[in-house]
């Protein structure tokens, strides 16, 4: 079975300054996905970026980009000039490569901005 | 832009009671989901449901809960007989067919067993 861990509850980073935020997971897959979703309070997930486990190339979304390392499992977000609209719930998650596969969540990171 | 709606937005039952938690996925969306999420917690997955049936479904989604899409836009999630650990946000979400959609969540249904 596949898990997926974030090591860190909380984070906090500065208006303007850039955060990473860990994530790990473990699995017997090749092809998969990884992604990243933000919840801030009180409303439902969106996606914010999203990896195929194929590409080499780490995923990049505006301000946000991935460190994807397949061969260490590691799936790492960073926030470049973060903005307060930024603060929120961070889920890392892991999917399988079949057509109805379900997705699989980190515990989560909470974000703070600091103005 | 097209989102998925969940009602009721929080619902608070007795231990024992039934609850039907709806959602209206996007219209043209294939895969359906029910994932929950105990406060505190992690976000579990519940069940997925594909053309008319269940394609996965987890250790937590016993005999007391049961999914049905009853017409061409509501999806529901049953618990038959709620326990206090049923208490938690309940979260639809759906996505197109393919491999690479991504998963279009709804806001949640928080359900409060007393």
């Amino acid at each position: 079975a596949q898990t997926v861990t974030q090591s860190q509850p909380e984070m906090s980073v500065q208006e303007a300054e850039t955060v990473t935020l860990s994530c790990t997971y473990d699995t017997s897959e090749s092809d998969y996905y990884l992604f990243w979703y933000k919840q801030p309070p009180s409303r439902q997930m969106i996606l914010v970026i999203r990896q195929e486990a194929y590409k080499q190339q780490n995923a990049t979304e505006n301000r946000f980009s991935v460190n994807f390392q397949k061969a260490a499992k590691s799936f790492s977000l960073k926030i470049s000039d973060s903005q307060l609209g930024d603060a929120a719930m961070y889920f890392c998650a892991y999917r399988s490569w079949s057509n109805a596969g379900k997705s699989t969540f980190g515990d989560g990171t909470t974000l703070t901005v600091k103005p | 832009e097209p989102e998925v709606t969940q009602t009721p937005s929080h619902q608070v039952t007795q231990m024992g009671q039934e609850v039907i938690l709806r959602c209206v996925p996007i219209s043209n969306h294939l895969y359906f989901y029910w994932y929950r999420q105990i406060l505190g917690q992690k976000v579990e997955f519940l069940v997925s449901f594909y053309n008319n049936e269940i394609s996965e479904k987890s250790e937590i989604f016993d005999d007391q809960f049961s999914v049905e899409r009853p017409d061409g836009s509501n999806f529901t999630l049953k618990i038959r007989s709620t326990k206090l650990e049923d208490s938690a946000m309940y979260f639809c979400a759906s996505r197109t067919g393919g491999n690479t959609g991504e998963l279009f969540f709804g806001e949640g249904s928080r359900l409060t067993v007393l």
